[in-house]
């Protein structure tokens, strides 16, 4: 069974530039979350869908963040325009119903 | 405020020498505890979930004890592979379909032969 996919792995990019990132949860995983790690600092949450439904967007930085779920399935993550504080490791995971949640390999993201 | 404190911060281990993390939590609204393994450059990888005081869950040479303010991960003659991040997390419900990971900072975990 394939685990979480997030696309890309890694992304540099000018400050004021757009990013999006992309993220294939596990088949059948409802529950679709996005974290971020920036750097020295824990993970945090940004938020959760339920199928395409925004559930939970409390942790969304700013409204330069912007999160879609198409039809339940996959999901990105748009950054626009890109800051240096942007910069961090971003998570993706999903989860059946309130089970465990499976991560992403992450994408890093480097602002410059 | 709802947190999430792990220590120690890093811990070094000699092959065999036993030991234990600590992860403490101030928090409301408690669903479960979840602990998860992370290596460089890769995500977190799911070990346990623990729902209730007095819950404990074994996986090879780690074991996970929960009371109702703290967790600890137990490592039993630890091998050079367990090295990596270890990380708690607390799951809060949100609402009724809602839910969300908080994160503690981590222990890193090195083991040398």
């Amino acid at each position: 069974e394939a685990g979480v996919t997030q696309f890309p792995s890694h992304s540099v990019i000018e400050k004021g530039q757009t990013v999006t990132l992309r993220c294939d949860p596990i088949s059948g995983h409802d529950n679709l979350y996005w974290y971020r790690r920036v750097m020295g600092k824990e993970i945090k949450f940004l938020l959760h869908f339920v199928k395409e439904s925004k559930q939970d967007e409390s942790g969304m930085p700013n409204n330069r963040f912007l999160a879609e779920r198409t039809g339940g399935t996959y999901s990105t993550l748009k950054v626009q325009p890109a800051e240096l504080e942007d910069s961090g490791v971003y998570f993706c995971a999903s989860s059946l119903h309130y089970a465990e949640a499976f991560f992403g390999q992450g994408t890093r993201l480097t602002v410059v | 405020e709802d947190q999430v404190t792990q220590s120690p911060e890093a811990l070094r281990l000699q092959e065999g020498e036993s030991s234990s993390l600590n992860c403490s939590y101030t928090v409301s609204g408690l669903r479960g505890l979840f602990w998860y393994r992370q290596d460089p450059g890769k995500g977190p990888e799911f070990l346990f979930t623990l729902y209730s005081a007095g819950e404990e869950k074994e996986k090879e040479r780690l074991k996970a004890t929960l009371t109702k303010k703290e967790s600890f991960l137990h490592i039993t003659a630890p091998k050079p592979e367990d090295s990596a991040t270890y990380l708690c997390a607390v799951h809060l419900s949100t609402g009724p379909q809602g839910g969300k990971l908080i994160f503690g900072q981590g222990t890193e975990l090195s083991v040398k032969p």
